[in-house]
């Protein structure tokens, strides 16, 4: 069980906006940095944003992420049918020793 | 170009050691800051990290998964090898390798290149 936790599932119409929530605790996000990761049907992930809000090159501006205490947020913005994926976010947790963690994944349906 | 490829057997007895093998190219592993971590998938279900190997033969561990895991790299062969021993049928799932290093500018490293991974079955 991941020590982040994400919302099973979200969805919203083509154009719209969605938000997906990342929540931790103080030995993982509120401290360290958080990225997150798109995983289409049947592919690798991508790294879609690092440093709490920065994206890659080559990802679009509709991608957006922050961070706020012990939680993230990835925004998506324009929803488009090619953003139906498994999102991702990610961080260091020190609770116990350095090890890298992963949230529980959320599905982004465009209806 | 950053590519990454992860090989090892497709079917693995329970009990038995899997020993994954991922070869890159478009890097080296003696570069100050880079690093490859394992990461696997079970079918349906999240991505769990499992190691991380640096540059400077500094090495990371899933606290749940340490006491099964060994990373080393092959700087020579631009190669990094995961063995994870007393395989299980809960450890079916498809593993990934990934390139993990910080982006200009960046403040932090992140995985920023991933392998096509390579799906593993546990079963007698």
């Amino acid at each position: 069980q991941s020590v982040l936790t994400q919302p099973p599932s979200v969805s919203a119409a083509p154009g719209q906006k969605v938000t997906i929530s990342c929540s931790g605790s103080s030995s993982n996000i509120g401290n360290n940095y958080v990225s997150w990761y798109q995983q289409l049907p049947g592919t690798a992930p991508k790294l879609l944003i690092y440093d709490n809000n920065k994206r890659p090159s080559g990802i679009p501006d509709r991608f957006s992420g922050s961070k706020s205490g012990t939680s993230a947020t990835l925004g998506i913005t324009g929803l488009q049918t090619g953003d139906e994926a498994d999102y991702y976010c990610g961080t260091w947790d020190s609770s116990l020793s350095a090890n890298y963690v992963f949230g529980t994944g959320t599905k982004v349906t465009v209806l | 170009q950053i590519t990454l490829k992860e090989s090892g057997p497709t079917l693995v007895k329970p009990t038995q050691t899997l020993t994954l093998t991922c070869t890159f190219s478009g890097f080296s592993l003696s570069t100050s800051g880079v690093g490859v971590g394992w990461i696997r998938q079970p079918p349906g279900k999240a991505l769990e990290w499992l190691a991380l190997i640096y540059w400077n033969d500094d090495k990371r561990y899933s606290p749940s998964l340490k006491s099964r895991l060994t990373i080393t790299k092959d700087t020579s062969k631009n190669q990094v090898v995961l063995t994870m021993t007393n395989m299980d049928p809960v450890d079916t799932a498809t593993y990934y390798c990934a390139h993990r290093d910080r982006i200009v500018g960046a403040t932090d490293d992140a995985f920023d290149i991933w392998g096509q991974g390579t799906m593993v079955t546990v079963s007698s």
